[in-house]
C-alpha cells in the first residue's frame, strides 16, 4: 500500500539557520508529491508540488524540495528560516495514474523556531 | 475569492446527536473531499466525490455519510456522533484527477 513517512515529529531550529524536513514515500510508481504547511488554527496551504521533470522544485515562501528516486525521498529545504515559518508541515503523495484521487499524508513535522 | 468554505467552524455535540458539516467551493472544481485531522495522525480521507453525482469511501468512512448536492457543495453527516469523532474536519477540492488539492480552513468538532 502507498504510504508517506515523515520521520521527524518535531524539529527546532534557530532563526536564520537552514532547514531540512524529511519525507519518504512508498509507491509502486513515481507519485505526485506535495508539501503543505499548516499554521495553528488554520487550514493547509500548498508550498510546492512535484509531478515530473526537474527534480528540484521551487515553492512559495523561499522553500524548495528535491525529489530523489533512488532514496524514495522528497525533502523540503529552506536556506534561512524566519520566525514566521514556525508551523506544522505535511508531506503528501498520490498515484500519478488517471482516476486516482486519494491523497495520502504523512503525520506531519512540527517546526519550532528559536528567535 | 473565497475558495473552499466550511461551516460551522466550531461545534460541540452530545454523544448520539447528529449534525451536518457543509462545504462549498467556488473554483468550479469537479472533485471534492472530506478529511479528518487528529493529533499525530496527519490527515485521513473520509469520503471523496470524484465528480458530481459520485461518492466513494476513503480510509476512514465508518460513522459518516456524504452528499454531493451539486458541483459546488459536498456535505458530511454524522448520524450518531461518538467521542471518537472529535476531530478537526477539512473539506477540499480539486480539478478532476486534480493535481493540486485546495483546503478549507477546517471545522473543529467536539463530541462529549
Amino acid at each position: 500500500a502507498q504510504s508517506v513517512t515523515q520521520p521527524d515529529i518535531h524539529i527546532t531550529v534557530s532563526e536564520g539557520a537552514s532547514l531540512e524536513l524529511r519525507c519518504n514515500y512508498s509507491y509502486g510508481a513515481t507519485p505526485y508529491l506535495f508539501w503543505y504547511v499548516q499554521s495553528p488554527g488554520q487550514g493547509l496551504q500548498l508550498l510546492l508540488k512535484y509531478f515530473s521533470g526537474d527534480t528540484l522544485v521551487q515553492g512559495i515562501k523561499g522553500f524548495e524540495a528535491e525529489f530523489k528516486r533512488s532514496q524514495s525521498s522528497f525533502n523540503l529545504r529552506k536556506p534561512s528560516v524566519h520566525w514566521s515559518d514556525a508551523a506544522e508541515y505535511f508531506c503528501a503523495g498520490r498515484y500519478s495514474g488517471a482516476g486516482s484521487y486519494q491523497l495520502t499524508f504523512g503525520k506531519g513535522t512540527k517546526l519550532s523556531v528559536i528567535p | 475569492n473565497a475558495g473552499v468554505t466550511q461551516t460551522p467552524k466550531f461545534q460541540v455535540l452530545k454523544t448520539g446527536q447528529s449534525m451536518t458539516l457543509q462545504c462549498a467551493q467556488d473554483m468550479n472544481h469537479n472533485s471534492m473531499y472530506w478529511y479528518r485531522q487528529d493529533p499525530g495522525m496527519g490527515l485521513r480521507l473520509i469520503y471523496y466525490s470524484a465528480s458530481e453525482g459520485t461518492t466513494d469511501k476513503g480510509e476512514v468512512p465508518n460513522g459518516y455519510n456524504v452528499s454531493r448536492l451539486n458541483k459546488r457543495e459536498f456535505s458530511l453527516r454524522l448520524e450518531s456522533a461518538a467521542p471518537s469523532q472529535t476531530s478537526v474536519y477539512f473539506c477540499a477540492s480539486s480539478e478532476e484527477g486534480g493535481n493540486t488539492i485546495y483546503f478549507g480552513e477546517g471545522s473543529w468538532l467536539t463530541v462529549v
